[in-house]
């Protein structure tokens, strides 16, 4: 099946500082790629849905200035958490798909824990 | 947000035992359903895509049955083996997104 990296595994960062977590799709092009974010004993919550060359879509309530996503390519997306504080902390996956809309199959990276001390 | 909600939260059984969970979902605009296998520091592992009410879709000794009017999904495995202990997520596709359950936590004894 199709591979999706993403990187790093986990971080931990100081809070006021920003992190940028990378989501690849390794062997095909993604024309849209998604980042989930769960925190404990949670589901899996959609933040946002990025399309290659277009601004990415926020799902209600998470703050696009915070959560900054640039998908330049068809390969690789970004997350940059800005200026991180402990509420953020979490565990944040991406997910990528060959077609335009999240009913297709989305292929997920192994995901990123971020900890804000 | 309309929730997606698995049963049971967690599931210990024997090699070689079968065992089944249940998804549960609105049945109201149904477009599809997802089940994914997680296994720990892994990345989710897409199992079947269903979209059809009635549909039953098979791999290896897993398979899964949709029916779209009453809201539900079963994922069946039959005689259990240790690979598969993962957790079995399953979501549904609502207004764009895919929302997903809880996950039902699986874990096989030899």
């Amino acid at each position: 099946g199709a591979v999706v990296s993403q990187h790093p595994s986990w971080v931990i960062c100081k809070s006021g500082t920003s992190v940028k977590i990378e989501c690849r799709s390794l062997d095909f092009q993604a024309t849209t790629m998604f980042w989930y974010r769960q925190f404990p004993k949670q589901s899996l919550m959609l933040m946002a849905t990025s399309n290659e060359g277009s601004k990415a879509t926020y799902e209600q309530g998470v703050e696009k200035d915070k959560f900054l996503i640039n998908h330049a390519s068809l390969t690789l997306s970004t997350l940059t958490v800005t200026s991180a504080h402990p509420e953020d902390s979490s565990f944040y996956i991406c997910s990528a798909a060959a077609g335009q809309r999240s009913y297709n199959e989305q292929f997920f990276g192994p995901g990123t824990r971020l900890t804000v001390l | 947000i309309l929730n997606v909600e698995q049963s049971p939260q967690s599931l210990h059984v024997q090699e070689g035992d079968s065992t089944n969970f249940t998804c549960s979902f609105p049945s109201s605009n149904f477009y599809a359903l997802h089940w994914y296998r997680w296994e720990t520091a892994k990345s989710p592992e897409a199992l079947f895509v269903m979209t059809l009410n009635g549909d039953e879709k098979k791999k290896g000794r897993i398979s899964a049955t949709l029916n779209t009017k009453e809201g539900y999904s079963y994922l069946y495995i039959k005689g259990s083996q240790p690979e598969d202990s993962a957790t079995y997520l399953c979501a549904h596709y609502n207004t764009d997104k895919l929302i997903f359950g809880t996950g039902t936590r699986l874990q096989v004894f030899p």
